[in-house]
């Protein structure tokens, strides 16, 4: 069974950098997938951020892309998410995601971790 | 990118049909046949209930259909039940190879 889990702080002071890990168990992250960050302010919508093939190719959301970065580490079967000179509109709940190459199907989903921006 | 353009909120009392919209562009829902709809309860990851416009991954129910004409996507819920009050999110994948959702729909059964 696929299990995606998202972990990292979750209190970021303004203007320094967001990072967080998505642990992938029960498939192997170099077999294929797109992996996605995506994100959830309180009480607002979804909003995709980013998402990286498993050969490392990676797509980011225009008005980010200027501070994100996503990467994948196979030796740990996981990936990462980087999001630099934050502020308190990126508080937010993160999801992780995978998704089918070709298709629009999210069939995995992390649970979600939030965090916060605040000084 | 602006985010693709859905009703706030529709209601429906049990058993009954309701239908939501998520209007786009050409570069993204009219352009291409990957559309998705998600379920998200309160405190919940969103569930995924329908995938390049019409599928339905195992085990989600058939009461959910999707459909799409032009630049506008559809999600059908047929016999409402309870269980169906939620929000639901469409996603759309576009040209810029980039992918948007649309801002949400409260369902609410009456």
């Amino acid at each position: 069974q696929v299990q995606l889990q998202e972990s990292g702080p979750g209190l970021v002071k303004p203007s320094e950098t967001l990072s967080l890990t998505c642990a992938v168990s029960g498939f192997s992250i170099s077999s294929g997938y797109y992996w996605d960050w995506i994100r959830q302010p309180p009480g607002k919508g979804l909003e995709w951020i980013g998402s990286i093939y498993h050969s490392g190719s990676t797509y980011y959301r225009p008005s980010l892309k200027s501070r994100v970065t996503i990467s994948v580490d196979t030796s740990k079967n996981q990936f990462s998410l980087n999001l630099n000179s934050v502020t308190a509109a990126d508080t937010a709940v993160y999801y992780c995601a995978r998704r089918v190459e070709g298709t629009s199907n999210r069939d995995c989903w992390g649970q979600g971790t939030l965090v916060t921006v605040s000084s | 990118q602006s985010a693709l353009t859905q009703p706030a909120s529709v209601s429906g009392s049990p058993g009954q049909s309701i239908t939501i919209s998520c209007t786009g562009t050409s570069s993204d829902v009219g352009g291409h046949n990957y559309v998705s709809w998600y379920q998200q309860h309160p405190g919940k990851a969103p569930k995924l209930i329908i995938y390049d416009v019409t599928k339905r991954p195992s085990g989600v129910s058939n009461r959910f259909s999707g459909s799409k004409s032009g630049n506008t996507a559809s999600l059908t819920i047929s016999g409402l039940q309870a269980e169906d009050e939620a929000d639901y999110y469409c996603n759309s994948y576009t040209s810029s190879s980039t992918w948007v959702f649309g801002g949400g729909t409260k369902v609410t059964v009456l």
